[in-house]
């Protein structure tokens, strides 16, 4: 069974940092690429940003409104996925997701607030 | 960018009715389209992808259907546990896989 758990959420305030991990079981992650989405307070699903397998360079794109100020990165092997967040603004608030395919985990909560 | 827009923003259905929920995008996405329901504080399950093919565990009241830029879900005979925010997304060319603004499905 696929599973996704992410972890990292939090409190934090504008201008911070905050990482959020995203550890998968049931399946060979490095063959595949993963996905970031977030979820603003009662707003819809936004793709935040990817990073392709190994065998396809590991290769990384984000939305625009995170480009230069996430990074999305992975440990194969630990089945691992990582979205590490700079310059935190108020907008990045929401419930951050970890998907694979079709499937999701069941998100972590960032709150950016002073 | 491929935009998705969803209508009605909100559809209110009896149990045991049928909803019909639209999706349209921008340009062309062939048969890259798929559903997804959302119930509060869960996460995005998938119900429907190549448009029209059930994913595994879905019941046989949920349909798609469409291609090119018009799609729609629909569910017949409602049961209390279909009321709920939908989503369509698209996924060709991904990334980004882009989604609709959802419709909620409420209880009239």
């Amino acid at each position: 069974e696929v599973q996704l758990v992410e972890s990292g959420g939090g409190l934090v305030q504008p201008g911070r940092s905050l990482r959020l991990s995203c550890t998968t079981s049931g399946f060979t992650f490095g063959d595949y690429a993963m996905s970031w989405f977030r979820q603003a307070p009662g707003k819809g699903l936004d793709w935040v940003g990817f990073i392709s397998s190994r065998d396809y360079g590991r290769t990384t794109k984000y939305a625009a409104s995170v480009k230069g100020r996430f990074i999305i990165s992975r440990d194969d092997s630990k089945g691992i996925v990582y979205l590490q967040m700079n310059s935190l603004k108020t907008e990045d608030t929401g419930v951050y997701y970890c998907v694979r395919d079709w499937d999701w985990g069941q998100g972590t909560q960032v709150a950016v607030s002073s | 960018e491929i935009v998705m827009t969803q209508s009605p923003a909100t559809l209110s259905v009896s149990p045991g009715e049928s909803a019909t929920l639209s999706c349209r995008a921008s340009q062309s996405i062939g048969n890259n389209l798929a559903w997804f329901q959302q119930k509060p504080g869960q996460a995005p399950r998938l119900l429907i992808y190549a448009a029209s093919t059930r994913a595994t565990g879905v019941p046989a009241r949920f349909s798609g259907s469409g291609s090119g830029t018009d799609f729609t879900l629909t569910i017949s005979s409602l049961q209390s546990e279909d009321f709920a925010v939908y989503y369509c997304q698209r996924y060709n060319n991904w990334p980004p896989q882009t989604f609709g603004q959802g419709t909620k499905v409420e209880i009239k």
